[in-house]
């Protein structure tokens, strides 16, 4: 149980388009999800949390116009990368949980590459 | 703020040898505590977590964790390193606002 499923795995696009990053609690509806970037050899950092039906609570130094959260039902969740540029290449991993204070589920990644 | 320390950027270790991988936190109350696993270019498997009670956890694929909190530290263990063990290993702190430490990479000599 708890499996969180990440779509797209890689994802491959031009400068200046938008990509869409959907996670989704599988066999359980998850109250809150997050967001983590990974760049290459370090560590994951968070970026926003989402609760359903709410606005995401973004971490200091996230834009949150550049990285639009939606969290439409109680198990989905959609991150946005607005007007990609390279600098947004990165490995993106969400995560659920069934309940507050209760411990993550992560997703298996999304590996964003703009060109 | 909570935070997570693990001081070893990478290790090496020889296949059947034992292991320690170092992870100390800050945390203002009771912390829940986690040790992950990546694969390149994969996501995070869950080893073993610890909430509360026993301070020696067991987890999958043989490792263990023992939590001191004088020394506020969450080590994790392994007595015999098997070739696929080597990956990035991450520690982490909290639940609601999980901070991973920067990672240890564990390379296996054959």
């Amino acid at each position: 149980g708890a499996v969180v499923s990440q779509h797209p795995s890689r994802v491959i696009c031009k400068s200046g388009t938008s990509v869409k990053i959907e996670c989704r609690s599988l066999d359980f509806q998850a109250t809150t999800m997050f967001w983590y970037r990974q760049f290459p050899k370090q560590s994951l950092m968070l970026m926003a949390t989402s609760n359903e039906g709410s606005k995401a609570t973004y971490e200091q130094g996230v834009e949150k116009d550049k990285f639009l959260i939606n969290h439409a039902s109680l198990t989905l969740s959609t991150l946005t990368v607005t007007s990609a540029h390279p600098e947004d290449s990165s490995f993106y991993i969400c995560s659920a949980t069934l309940a507050e204070d209760n411990e993550q589920f992560f997703g298996p990644g999304t590996r964003l590459t703009v060109l | 703020a909570q935070s997570v320390t693990q001081p070893d950027i990478h290790i090496t270790v020889s296949e059947g040898a034992s292991l320690e991988l170092r992870c100390n936190y800050s945390y203002g109350a009771t912390p829940y505590l986690f040790w992950y696993v990546q694969s390149p270019g994969q996501g995070l498997q869950l080893l073993l977590k610890y909430f509360s009670g026993d301070t020696l956890v067991q987890g999958i694929k043989g490792f263990e964790a023992e939590f001191k909190r004088s020394q506020s530290s969450f080590n994790l263990r392994k007595p015999s390193v098997h070739w696929s063990d080597a990956a990035e290993y991450f520690c982490a702190v909290g639940l609601n606002d999980m901070r991973f430490g920067a990672g240890t990479r564990l390379t296996v000599k054959p």
